[in-house]
């Protein structure tokens, strides 16, 4: 079974500029994930998708980031503009089901620095 | 609001012994599920164990088992016969709320010596 898979691995983009990323889950899950991991932190939940509705946008900064899953697949996930604290690591995850009991599988993440 | 603490940020063990990561949490949902991934530097989050709140007996998966005191509200990870392979930042995570969606942890670096 294929894992989740993430595009690019690495961005290095200036400030001010936009950049996107791109996630695909595992086949048949319903649930997608961007969280953002801040070195030296643990991830925070960006956006929580059910199939291609959001369900958990509440930590999304709405006015420089954005979010789609068109058709319940793939999603992508927008910076625009970009500011130096925007460097982390982002991470998709899928699920089978968006419960407190079901295990989230993650990619590899991008790895974004704003300079 | 739900929280997980891991107040140990980093760890050394020996190989071949055990050790013990801690976690705590708090919630006021009566159900939810604990879980412990493991990130080597490569960046990846990969599922170790997972314990639900309604689980009577602590879970296991191979060399990981995890120590459910619900009453203390802790989930602490305990890695018996430690590989250097185990060298990995641990996160422990907690999933409730309506979304189910995770929490996590700001994690534990473990350093396994040879």
């Amino acid at each position: 079974e294929a894992g989740v898979a993430q595009s690019p691995r690495y961005k290095i983009i200036e400030k001010r500029q936009s950049v996107a990323f791109w996630c695909n889950p595992i086949s048949g899950h319903a649930t997608l994930y961007w969280y953002q991991q801040i070195l030296g932190q643990g991830p925070k939940l960006l956006i929580q998708f059910q199939n291609n509705g959001v369900v958990d946008d509440s930590q999304l900064p709405k006015d420089r980031f954005s979010a789609e899953r068109l058709k319940g697949v793939d999603s992508t996930l927008k910076i625009q503009p970009a500011k130096l604290e925007d460097s982390a690591v982002y991470l998709c995850a899928s699920s089978l089901m968006g419960t407190e009991t079901t295990e989230a599988f993650f990619g590899q993440g991008t790895r974004l620095t704003v300079v | 609001a739900q929280k997980i603490t891991q107040t140990q940020p980093g760890m050394f063990v020996q190989e071949k012994e055990a050790v013990t990561l801690d976690c705590t949490y708090d919630t006021s949902d009566p159900s939810y599920g604990l879980f412990w991934y493991k990130q080597p530097s490569s960046g990846e989050m990969i599922f170790l164990i997972y314990q639900g709140s309604y689980d009577q007996q602590n879970a296991t998966e191979g060399r990981y088992s995890l120590n459910f005191q619900k009453a203390r509200k802790s989930a602490n990870l305990v890695i018996s016969a430690s590989q250097l392979g185990d060298s990995a930042m641990y996160f422990c995570a907690m999933g409730g709320g309506s979304q189910g969606n995770l929490i996590f942890g700001k994690g534990t670096k473990l350093s396994v010596k040879p």
